[in-house]
């Protein structure tokens, strides 16, 4: 049973056309949600690390919110450099691992 | 202030052969993770580590993997015999204690011919 569910698979935006990623998860016990980017190639980079439902951050045009099933992460008028695959982890009570999402490959064109 | 680092980046294997992979977690870092990627999937857990302990290695397959954190150098990810399925990045990141984020390093693109 998949513990993150990340949607859509793939987003393409216009320039400056503002939209949200979604992921929810099924873990019992949450103790952090973390937000990720990965471009191709690369290892991931730490974006955000949410807590608890209601915790919000922000970051130049992204904003990662958390409910009790789901996170968002808001880009504002993104631009082409935000173009990346954009990954979500759960780390639960009690365990070491994180569970990873399958990612939302976003384009952004100019 | 030098991230996670891991080489090689690539490696080219023939089918039975060995895979060595390494890992240096960040400055003042003493858990490592591994986990493995196959083109357009997300990232799978496969063991954490602290110095000269085996933490949690339920993502491991039974055979042919393992893996050590020696008290002085590297992190190891060793893969014997390697067969074609075993393809894939292999991503190490590393955290200051058990709870805190996760930092990642570049990679290891294993190909198994």
């Amino acid at each position: 049973e998949d513990q993150v569910t990340q949607s859509p698979e793939a987003l393409r935006l216009q320039e400056g056309e503002s939209s949200s990623l979604n992921c929810s998860y099924t873990v019992s016990g949450l103790r952090g949600l973390f937000w990720y980017r990965q471009d191709p190639g690369k290892g991931p980079e730490f974006l955000f690390t949410l807590y608890s439902a209601g915790e919000e951050k922000e970051k130049e045009r992204l904003k990662a919110t958390l409910t009790k099933k789901e996170s968002f992460l808001h880009i504002t008028a993104p631009k082409p450099e935000d173009s990346a695959t954009y990954l979500c982890a759960v780390q639960e009570y009690n365990f070491n691992k994180f569970y990873f999402g399958s990612g939302t490959k976003l384009n952004v064109k100019p | 202030n030098a991230g996670v680092m891991q080489n090689p980046r690539h490696l080219v294997r023939r089918r039975g052969q060995e895979a060595r992979l390494r890992c240096s977690p960040m400055k003042g870092h003493s858990h490592v993770y591994w986990y493995r990627q196959l083109p357009e999937e997300g990232l799978k857990f496969m063991v954490y580590l602290q110095k000269e302990n085996i933490i949690d290695e339920s993502g491991m397959p039974k055979e042919r993997f393992s893996a050590e954190f020696p008290k002085e150098g590297p992190s190891i990810l060793r893969i014997q015999q390697v067969v074609r399925g075993d393809s894939a990045a292999y991503f190490c990141a590393s955290s200051r204690d058990r709870e805190e984020t996760q930092y990642f390093g570049p990679g290891t693109r294993l190909l198994v011919l």
